[in-house]
């Protein structure tokens, strides 16, 4: 298995530019999430969706971001516009989505975003 | 509003100590604690994980301690090695749903 991929790995954009940032789950898990991380507040839920369906966008911080599901095996997230404190690494991660152990949240490498 | 609040913020063990995290939570709905290891350049990975039903679980060198009525949880991690450098995540779980709220991590430094 390959796990949950992510792309970009990195990405370094001008603030106002467009930014989507890529995920693949890990097959057969029915569970999203998509994490923002930083050295101030640590790691940040932004969304989370269930078989394709966003259940909690509460962390998303402000319109200029968005995530979509369009099937269960690929989600984005967008920030349009960009701006410099949206600077962060963002983890995309799956999980089987029922109860148990096999709640387990599987993470991808991440993505670096830079925003100058 | 943070929902598990993790201490230290860092620490610095000698190579065969005893490392110690701790977490605290509010919410007693919530019944499954996880805690993450993150190296540098990576996503946190799963370590071990615990329910409330047991006040201890222990994998290798690692151990979950689990205090329900203190509401607190803590992970040591035995005969430290320098391989353990990393920061640690503790998390819980609602049982409401599968969402995950995260400490705000433990960057630990094994010297050796």
């Amino acid at each position: 298995d390959a796990g949950v991929i992510q792309s970009p790995r990195h990405e370094v954009t001008e603030m106002g530019q467009e930014v989507t940032l890529r995920c693949k789950p890990i097959s057969g898990h029915n569970s999203l999430f998509w994490y923002r991380q930083t050295m101030m507040r640590g790691l940040e839920l932004l969304i989370y969706f269930n078989n394709n369906v966003p259940i909690d966008d509460s962390g998303m911080p402000e319109d200029r971001f968005s995530a979509k599901m369009p099937n269960a095996s690929f989600s984005t997230l967008k920030i349009q516009p960009s701006e410099p404190r949206d600077s962060a690494v963002y983890f995309c991660a799956s999980s089987q989505g029922t109860s148990g152990e096999s709640d387990t949240q599987y993470f991808g490498p991440g993505t670096r975003l830079t925003v100058l | 509003q943070q929902q598990v609040k993790q201490s230290p913020q860092s620490l610095i063990v000698q190579k065969g100590g005893i490392s110690i995290i701790n977490c605290a939570y509010e919410n007693t709905a919530f019944d499954y604690f996880p805690w993450y290891q993150q190296f540098p350049g990576k996503g946190p990975a799963l370590l071990i994980a615990i329910r409330p039903d047991v006040s201890e679980k222990k994998e290798g060198r690692f151990t979950i301690s689990f205090n329900k009525s203190a509401k607190q949880f803590s992970l040591h991690i035995m005969d430290s090695q320098p391989g353990d450098s990393a920061t640690y995540f503790c998390a819980a779980r609602g049982n409401t749903g599968n969402q995950f709220y995260f400490g705000t991590g433990t960057s630990l430094t094994v010297i050796p």
